[in-house]
C-alpha cells in the first residue's frame, strides 16, 4: 500500500467543468509535489510546496491551481481544461531540503484524468 | 544542467534471465541517484538509491552501483520474474542546487518478462 493517497483514482471531465484532485500523506513530510505523466513518459514536475508555501511553479497554465491547506494535504484545482491535459496526475512527498538531499520522493498511485 | 540518459527499450526477457538497464547522468556537484519502478496502473515506487560514489543500492534482488568515474548507475537483476514486468526510471537529485527540489528522470525503460 502506498503511503501517499490520491483521490479520485479516475476522473472524466468536460472542458467547462471545475474539479479538484486531492492528495494526503501522514509521513510528516514537509515537501509535496504535483507531477503530470503522459503514457510511456517520465513524470513532469508541475508544482512543489515546501512548508505549505509554493516553492516551484514550472510555468504551468493557470487552469491548474494548486493549494496546500496544511502539511498533510495537497489539492490541485482544475478549470477549463483542454483534451491535451488528459494524463496521469501524480502526487508525491519527501523530506524538505533542509533535512538533507538524499530523501527520495514517495508517490501516490495517481489520478487518471480524461478531458472530453 | 542535470540530465539522465537510460536505454529506452522496450526490453523483453524470459523468466530467470539476467536484466541490465543502463543509466548515465550529467550533474553538477555530487548527486543522489535513484531507480524507480512503475507497475501497470500504479504510481512510481522507489526501488533503490545510492547517495555517494561506490555506494551500492539493493532491493528485491535488484542492484545498482554509483560509479562516479563513469557517471553511471546501471540496474541489474540476476534472475527476473514475470512480476518484474514494469517501467523502470533512473533519476537523480542534485544537492548542488540547494533550493531546488527537482528530480531529473530518465526516459524510462519498459521491461516485459515472459513465462
Amino acid at each position: 500500500d502506498t503511503e501517499v493517497t490520491q483521490t479520485p483514482k479516475h476522473l472524466v471531465m468536460g472542458m467547462t467543468n471545475k474539479k479538484s484532485l486531492k492528495c494526503e500523506q501522514h509521513m510528516g513530510h514537509r515537501a509535496m509535489y504535483w507531477y503530470k505523466q503522459k503514457a510511456k513518459k517520465p513524470p513532469e514536475l508541475m508544482f512543489v510546496y515546501s512548508y505549505e508555501k509554493l516553492s516551484i511553479n514550472e510555468s504551468v497554465p493557470s487552469r491548474f491551481s494548486p493549494e496546500c491547506p496544511n502539511s498533510s494535504l495537497l489539492n490541485l484545482h482544475l478549470h477549463a481544461l483542454q483534451p491535451e491535459d488528459s494524463a496521469l496526475y501524480l502526487c508525491a512527498s519527501s523530506q524538505s531540503r533542509d533535512r538533507g538531499f538524499n530523501s527520495p520522493l514517495h508517490f501516490g498511485n495517481g489520478t487518471r484524468l480524461t478531458v472530453t | 544542467g542535470n540530465s539522465v540518459t537510460q536505454m529506452e527499450g522496450p526490453v523483453t526477457l524470459s523468466e530467470e534471465a539476467f536484466l541490465t538497464i543502463n543509466c548515465t547522468y550529467t550533474a553538477t556537484g555530487y548527486p543522489s541517484l535513484f531507480w524507480y519502478v512503475q507497475y501497470p496502473g500504479e504510481g512510481l515506487q522507489l526501488l533503490l538509491k545510492a547517495t555517494k560514489a561506490d555506494d551500492k543500492g539493493s532491493n528485491k534482488g535488484f542492484e545498482a552501483t554509483y560509479r562516479k568515474e563513469t557517471t553511471s548507475f546501471h540496474l541489474e537483476k540476476g534472475s527476473v520474474q514475470v512480476s518484474d514486468s514494469a517501467v523502470y526510471f533512473c533519476a537523480l537529485s542534485d544537492p548542488g542546487r540547494s533550493n531546488d527540489y527537482k528530480l531529473s528522470f530518465g526516459a524510462g525503460t519498459t521491461v516485459t518478462v515472459r513465462a
